[in-house]
């Protein structure tokens, strides 16, 4: 099956710095990537997913790029603000029905 | 926005009780997920349930667990008889496969098992 392994586990940053979450995977059958924002006491939410058709995909101030070759993909934020701080999960799924979670990060934003 | 609910938000329980987690899944979708994550651990795939029946299924999920959709909106995770190590937090998903693939997730029932 498919493993998903995700770094860091834990990030702090400065306020309008810039954050990255790597993630590898395993199963080159993987075509669907996408990545949840978890907020204190609510379930994830999507923020951007990528499909394996392309290898970067941007929404304002998150971006996602996808090597396939060496299987990771990578989630970046820019001008972190305070309400970015959650736990960001990365996932992997051939299709886009149950994905395959990495561990989690913890963003902290400090303002 | 539609949303997944879930209850209990938090329940506490004795080892060898059964338990009930309760979810609405979003009214138009079909595909409805269980999923839970240990502490500190990853979010991991429990069951997956279409059609009113179970497709897929991890080997965590086993014969203490069940699940069911016994009137058409509600979609219950059953442990039969819990044990220490089914603390966790527990959430619900569900998927309309006609859209984007985002599964959308309720807020999770954190169970304590003691």
């Amino acid at each position: 099956g498919e493993n998903v392994e995700q770094h860091p586990s834990t990030l702090s940053v400065q306020e309008g710095d810039s954050a990255v979450i790597k993630c590898t995977y395993s199963d080159s059958a993987s075509n669907y990537f996408p990545w949840y924002k978890q907020e204190l006491g609510k379930g994830p939410q999507l923020i951007i997913d990528i499909r394996s058709n392309v290898g970067e995909k941007k929404d304002q101030r998150i971006a996602v790029t996808l090597n396939k070759t060496a299987k990771h993909f990578s989630l970046h934020i820019t001008e972190t603000q305070p309400e970015d701080s959650a736990v960001y999960f990365c996932a992997a799924s051939e299709g886009s029905y149950i994905p395959t979670f990495g561990r989690g990060t913890s963003l902290i934003v400090h303002p | 926005e539609p949303e997944v609910t879930q209850t209990p938000s938090h329940q506490v329980t004795q080892m060898g009780q059964e338990v009930i987690l309760r979810c609405v899944p979003i009214s138009n979708h079909l595909y409805f997920y269980w999923y839970r994550q240990i502490l500190g651990q990853k979010v991991e795939f429990l069951v997956s349930f279409y059609n009113n029946e179970i497709s897929e299924k991890s080997e965590i999920f086993d014969d203490q667990f069940s699940v069911e959709r016994p009137d058409g909106s509600n979609f219950t995770l059953k442990i039969r008889s819990t044990k220490l190590e089914d603390s966790a937090m527990y959430f619900c998903a569900s998927y309309d496969r006609a859209s984007t693939g985002e599964l959308f997730f309720g807020e999770g029932s954190r169970l304590t098992v003691l």
